[in-house]
């Protein structure tokens, strides 16, 4: 298996425009987790899935944000519309179960300016 | 809610040498989960290693072991024979079961020819 997949790997985008971000996970994984890396405030869980249903979106935080799971294999992190402060890197993870080891993507470096 | 702590912002280590890394985690559960990731510049999470919290024994992969203090909610982990691929931000982790991942603030490992 390849891995868990993420792309883009670097988004720039102006202030207030959506952005997508997408996620592969690694085949047979049931878990799949969206992070968000930032200087001040570390790696935080913005919201996790479990077989496609979302399970915990306390981290998310605010409703320009959105998290999507369509199918075992696919899911997206939507922010609309975008700010600056959400500048950050954007990791997915995916697990076969909650606490076996989680597999990181490579993230995607987010710039809103 | 669970907490975990890093002291060491930043430690640097002659090749060949050994680094402890310290972590303290704030929880009143008694089943969980311990982990150290491993974050290079090229910006992947990787699991170093990975401890149950009902196992006495530490754990050990390689060069990396944990000292795992449960009474001291203490988990430190030890670089032995410190190689330059070594350089990275270690991530202390916490997961209760059925649970969150909750990461510590990063501790930056420097390693010196």
């Amino acid at each position: 298996d390849a891995g868990v997949i993420q792309s883009p790997r670097h988004e720039v985008t102006e202030m207030g425009q959506e952005v997508t971000l997408r996620c592969k996970p690694i085949s047979g994984h049931d878990y799949l987790f969206w992070y968000r890396q930032t200087m001040m405030r570390g790696l935080e869980l913005l919201i996790y899935f479990n077989n496609n249903v979302p399970i915990d979106d306390s981290g998310m935080p605010e409703d320009r944000f959105s998290a999507k799971m369509p199918n075992a294999s696919f899911s997206t992190l939507k922010i609309q519309p975008s700010e600056p402060r959400d500048s950050a890197v954007y990791f997915c993870a995916s697990s076969h179960q909650l606490n076996t080891e989680a597999f990181f993507g490579q993230g995607t470096r987010l710039t809103v300016v | 809610a669970q907490t975990v702590t890093q002291s060491q912002p930043e430690m640097s280590v002659q090749e060949a040498e050994t680094v402890t890394l310290s972590c303290t985690y704030d929880t009143s559960e008694s089943n969980y989960y311990l982990f150290w990731y491993k974050q290079p510049p090229s910006r992947q999470m990787i699991l170093v290693i990975r401890q149950e919290a009902y196992k006495q024994q530490n754990a050990t992969e390689n060069r990396f072991s944990v000292n795992f203090q449960k009474a001291a909610k203490s988990f430190s982990l030890k670089i032995s024979d410190s190689q330059l691929g070594d350089t990275a931000m270690y991530f202390c982790a916490f997961q209760a079961a059925g649970n969150k991942l909750t990461f510590g603030g990063g501790t930056r490992v420097l390693v010196k020819p």
